[in-house]
This record gives C-alpha cells, sequence and structure tokens, in this order.
C-alpha cells in the first residue's frame, strides 16, 4: 500500500501569501496518478489537481500542481479568503487507492 | 453538467447493514468508474473502493474486504454501497464520486455526491 504525508499538517498565511503545501509517497507512481482536493466544512471535496499538474476544468489559475515520483507539490500563488480549507492528496496510480491527512490552510 | 446524488443519513443498531446509493445524470454513466470515500467525523478522507459500472470489476480497500460491497444498476444509472456488520467505527459522512474515466487508473473524482451521514449507534 502506498501511504502519502502531507506536510505541514497546518499552514498559517495571509490572504495574498503564496502557499506551498507538500505530499511525499512512500513509493514511486509510475504515471503521476497524483490528484489534490480542497474540502471546506460540510462539504464534499473539489478536484483542484490531476495528474499531478493538470488543472481540473473551472480551477482558478493560483492553484498549480507539480512534481512526479515521490515528491508533489501544490502551490496557491495568491491566497484568496475562500482559499482556506484543508487539502488532500491522493495517489490513483496502485490499488489501493490511499489520500495523504490532509493540510490545512488557516488565517495566519 | 453531471451530477450524483445520493440517498439520505440513516441511524443503525451496531451489527446490522447499510445501503447508500447514487444516482448519476447528465453523463454516460458506463464510461466512468465510481469510489466510494468515506469521512468519519473530524477525520481525513477514507478510500473504500472503486466500481467500474462498464463492466462490474472493483477493487475494494482490504480492511473493509468481506464487510462492503459495490454494485451497480445501469438501467438506472445508480451506484450502491452496502456495509455489512455495521461497528460505531463505521460512523461517517459517505460520498460517492465519479472517476475522469473508465479505468482505475483514472479515479481522480471530478464530480461527488453531496454525502451521506451514517451513525452508528446502540
Amino acid at each position: 500500500e502506498t501511504t502519502l504525508t502531507q506536510f505541514p499538517g497546518t499552514l498559517s498565511v495571509s490572504p495574498g501569501e503564496r502557499a506551498t503545501l507538500s505530499c511525499r509517497a512512500s513509493q514511486s507512481l509510475s504515471s503521476s496518478y497524483l490528484a489534490w482536493y480542497q474540502q471546506k466544512p460540510g462539504q464534499a471535496p473539489r478536484l483542484l489537481v490531476y495528474g499531478a499538474s493538470r488543472r481540473a476544468p473551472g480551477i482558478p489559475g493560483r492553484f498549480s500542481g507539480s512534481g512526479s515520483g515521490t515528491d508533489f507539490t501544490l502551490t496557491i500563488s495568491r491566497l484568496e479568503p475562500e482559499d482556506f480549507a484543508v487539502y488532500y492528496c491522493q495517489q490513483y496510480d496502485n490499488s489501493p487507492l490511499t489520500f495523504g491527512p490532509g493540510t490545512k490552510v488557516d488565517f495566519k | 453538467q453531471a451530477q450524483l446524488v445520493q440517498s439520505g443519513a440513516e441511524v443503525k443498531k451496531p451489527g446490522a447493514s447499510v445501503r447508500v446509493s447514487c444516482k448519476a445524470s447528465g453523463y454516460n454513466f458506463n464510461n466512468f468508474g465510481i469510489t466510494w470515500v468515506r469521512q468519519a467525523p473530524g477525520q481525513g478522507l477514507e478510500w473504500m473502493g472503486w466500481i467500474s459500472p462498464y463492466n462490474g470489476e472493483t477493487h475494494y480497500a482490504q480492511r473493509l474486504q468481506g464487510r462492503v460491497t459495490m454494485t451497480t444498476d445501469t438501467s438506472t444509472n445508480t451506484a450502491y454501497l452496502d456495509v455489512r456488520t455495521l461497528t460505531p467505527d463505521d460512523t461517517a459522512v459517505y460520498y460517492c464520486t465519479r472517476g475522469l474515466g473508465r479505468r482505475l487508473g483514472t479515479s481522480a473524482g471530478d464530480y461527488w455526491g453531496q454525502g451521506t451521514l451514517v451513525i452508528v449507534s446502540s
């Protein structure tokens, strides 16, 4: 089973700042099958990025994904108030699919 | 526009079973896999398994294998999740989500149901 580790656990930032979230896999994802989701309280997760770097339809350009192998990054270039949420990475390269524990982005 | 609508909240006693449904609309149901994900109160996301409506292929999380069955009804474009022998640890919001394609390797979830709260309590 591929374990995903996300860091930091909590990221305190101010609106307008850049946020960098990391996700590390316990084994290489052969096809960069790595997705990022945003979840706000009481809501279902929303797909932001798939294939490590492909932005999902309708997702603002300030969200970008990068990485390959075992190390992946989600960058939010300039935080908007609506971006404060929990972010999860997920690998869908091999079964069982797994999620990371999440990074909470909150107000500094 | 694709949409997934799930059945309503359930309260069950330990040892009982629950069925959650997920009705799809707005797209060709056969062409996209369905993943089930659950989230216990205050916790992260847990992948439960995946099913292909196209050919019925399933993959389950090993820790749930034997207690969980995923099925689809292509005549009504509905996916079902059955969980047996419930314990309080199964208390969670259960989500269905549509993948990006037919294969397990395309199962990043682009559309999500609204979630179904299942409470297991004596």
